[in-house]
């Protein structure tokens, strides 16, 4: 389909393991969120991309959460050394980017669930 | 202070019944714009309306509706006719600014709509 893709869509791994979880978005959407959705929470903020600008990393919880993105295309979000509270859903976003418009919506993948045992 | 406030965790409404679920907001940027997403059990997050800061006239989606009150700043969803299919969890979310900066959206806690036949 032509949807954001998040690639696992269930992992489960042991306390301590390093995790990686990949997004795909929407063909030509220049903007790139990833949220993290605790049990029966909100949606909260961890990183943006957009094009070639340095990504907004205000909402990463701890250094061990880190992202990337290639170009304008695939971003992988790496947690390292996983604790309990790390469980959660991790949303991935995409979006258009118009300078003279805020009321692009984001368009959001099925989601990572993450377990840590 | 909470920039998006949803006071309603949980709402029942009868089948073919209107319903509003409220949101207020919190920010001292002029320029913002409002978003409602809605969340099935299956956890897609999927938009449904949009309402920008200097918008007119209150946003209207089909049977989506939103009663937007600026100086309230209240941005209230309605659902018209609801079928059963509309019990999902919903999202009051919010993006300050026009243009740069931060273009992550700050979601509600949401709202558990259930539709009773």
């Amino acid at each position: 389909g032509a949807g954001v893709s998040q690639s696992p869509s269930n992992k489960v791994t042991e306390k301590g393991k390093d995790v990686e979880l990949r997004c795909d978005p929407i063909s030509g959407h220049t903007a790139l969120y990833w949220y993290r959705q605790r049990l029966g929470q909100g949606l909260e903020f961890l990183i943006y991309f957009q094009g070639n600008s340095a990504p907004d990393k205000s909402g990463l919880p701890s250094d061990r959460f880190s992202a990337e993105r290639t170009g304008e295309s695939v971003s992988t979000l790496t947690i390292q050394r996983t604790q309990q509270e790390d469980s959660a859903v991790y949303l991935c976003a995409s979006s258009l980017y118009r300078t003279d418009r805020s009321n692009q919506p984001q368009h959001f993948g099925d989601g990572t669930r993450l377990s840590i045992l | 202070a909470q920039k998006i406030t949803q006071t309603q965790p949980g709402m029942f409404v009868q089948e073919k019944e209107a319903v509003t679920l409220d949101c207020t907001y919190d920010t001292s940027d002029p320029s913002y714009g409002l978003f409602w997403y809605k969340q099935p059990s299956s956890g897609e997050m999927i938009f449904l309306i949009y309402q920008g800061s200097y918008d007119q006239q209150n946003a209207t989606e089909g049977r989506y509706s939103l009663n937007f009150q600026k100086a309230r700043k209240s941005a209230n969803l309605v659902i018209s006719a609801s079928q059963l299919g509309d019990s999902a969890m919903y999202f009051c979310a919010m993006r300050e600014g026009p243009t740069g900066g931060r273009r992550a959206l700050t979601f509600g806690s949401g709202t558990r709509l259930q539709v009773q036949p």
